[in-house]
């Protein structure tokens, strides 16, 4: 069964620094691995792709790794600001086509 | 910007009675899932729909639920005799191909009381 877990589970950072949002997963026989970011209460919105062969995937200020043999991924987020608080849910595609999902990073960014 | 809407956003509902979350998926997807939310837990897989039929289904999915396409846009999750467990957030998702993006809904909070 796939598992995946998201370290940390909570961290406040002063605006302006660079956020390092850690995901591991159990198997890594996966498909691809998708960021999303939730606010509270809400729903899902889709940040970043990578498929099982890409190393990395950038958008904007946000830039993802994926070292699929070793099972883990990281999400950067350069220069953070207010706005960035939300908490970040990693999710693996894997089996028939389902998601599996880590519990989040709770991220505050401190103006 | 394409988006998955669901309806309704909130509902509240008595523990047996029969519910169904609606969804419109983005139009030209061809690939469906419904994932539930329960307050502090992670998001989990219920079921995969793709040509008119179930492709995979969790352990969650027992015969108390059901999934149709009714229409060439709509998606729909029933659930018969509500339980209070069933209480959580239920997100509908589509992508356009197996494996591509998933693109999901705002949810709807369902509550059984």
């Amino acid at each position: 069964k796939q598992e995946v877990t998201q370290i940390p589970a909570a961290l406040s950072v002063p605006e302006g620094e660079n956020l390092v949002l850690n995901c591991s997963f159990t198997d890594s026989a996966i498909y691809n691995l998708q960021w999303f970011r939730q606010d509270p209460g809400k729903g899902l919105t889709s940040l970043l792709l990578i498929q099982s062969s890409q190393r990395e995937q950038t958008s904007g200020r946000l830039n993802a790794s994926l070292d699929k043999s070793s099972g883990r991924s990281t999400l950067y987020i350069a220069a953070s600001q207010p706005g960035d608080s939300a908490t970040y849910l990693c999710a693996v595609s894997y089996g028939n086509n389902r998601l599996a999902f880590g519990k989040g990073n709770q991220v505050v960014v401190i103006p | 910007e394409p988006e998955v809407t669901q309806t309704p956003s909130h509902q509240v509902t008595q523990m047996g009675q029969e519910v169904i979350l609606r969804c419109v998926p983005i139009s030209n997807h061809l690939y469906f899932y419904w994932y539930r939310q329960i307050l502090g837990q992670k998001v989990e897989f219920l079921v995969s729909f793709y040509n008119n039929e179930i492709s995979e289904k969790s352990e969650i999915f027992d015969d108390q639920f059901s999934v149709e396409r009714p229409d060439g846009s709509n998606f729909t999750l029933k659930i018969r005799s509500t339980k209070l467990e069933d209480s959580a957030m239920y997100f509908c998702a589509s992508s356009g191909r197996g494996f591509g993006e998933a693109f999901f809904g705002q949810g709807t909070r369902l509550t059984v009381v």
